[in-house]
């Protein structure tokens, strides 16, 4: 069955850099893209960028560009988000989805929780 | 860039009918998708381009889009129904993904 295995949480401090994984399987890793979104506490869904698992070419978000970097590792069907020069404010909860282009499809990770303090 | 409105609340009585919203300019000349998320688990893909259930999503659940709102519309709605829902789009000019802002539907 499809699945999406993300890594665990992560407490880091301001400044610092995290790098989430999303392990795939079940499908064909290269036939998808992979989405990757964050959930502040208490807020809503908010889309990060997407990455082509085939090619490797990525859009990124607007309010991302520059701090986040996604990739891909074809041989173990992983993809994985790097949020650098990281705020309090970044404390969230990271999913990683399959999908398309301009959607994603019913399959999501478990969520990373991700809490930066000092 | 483009976004989504969706109310933040909507409540029904069991049984009765809900209808949760999401406009956006010419929202209708795209395709909408809408999500469920219970508390602290992940989305659920509940409808697909505008009103195609997935497998797992009962019948009561429609969608419609049409001019600037989409629409989720549950028929007799029960507490299990009661979560987060999220509608989704996409900027064709920026390339975004754009997510409404939520929706808390409750069975009151």
């Amino acid at each position: 069955q499809v699945q999406l295995v993300q890594s665990g949480a992560e407490v880091t401090k301001p400044g610092a850099s995290v790098k989430v994984s999303c392990k795939a399987s079940g499908y064909i890793f290269t036939d998808y893209y992979i989405h990757w979104m964050r959930q502040a506490p208490g807020q809503g869904l908010e889309w990060m960028g997407r990455i082509n698992c085939n090619s490797g070419d990525t859009d990124y978000a607007q309010k991302s560009q520059g701090r986040v970097t996604m990739a891909r590792d074809t041989s173990s069907s992983t993809a994985y988000m790097e949020l650098t020069r990281l705020r309090s404010d970044d404390s969230a909860v990271f999913y990683c989805a399959r999908g398309y282009w301009e959607s994603l499809d019913d399959f999501w990770g478990q969520g990373t929780l991700v809490t930066v303090s000092s | 860039s483009y976004e989504l409105t969706q109310p933040p609340s909507v409540s029904v009585s069991p049984g009765q009918t809900a209808i949760i919203t999401c406009s956006g300019y010419k929202l209708g000349d795209k395709y909408a998708w809408w999500y469920r998320q219970n508390p602290g688990q992940a989305p659920v893909l509940v409808m697909s381009q505008d009103s195609k259930r997935p497998s797992g999503t009962p019948e009561r659940f429609s969608g419609s889009n049409s001019g600037n709102i989409a629409t989720l519309t549950i028929r007799r709605t029960q507490a299990m129904d009661e979560a987060d829902y999220y509608c989704q789009t996409w900027d064709g000019s920026e390339r975004d993904v754009v997510f409404g802002g939520g929706t808390k539907l409750t069975v009151l």
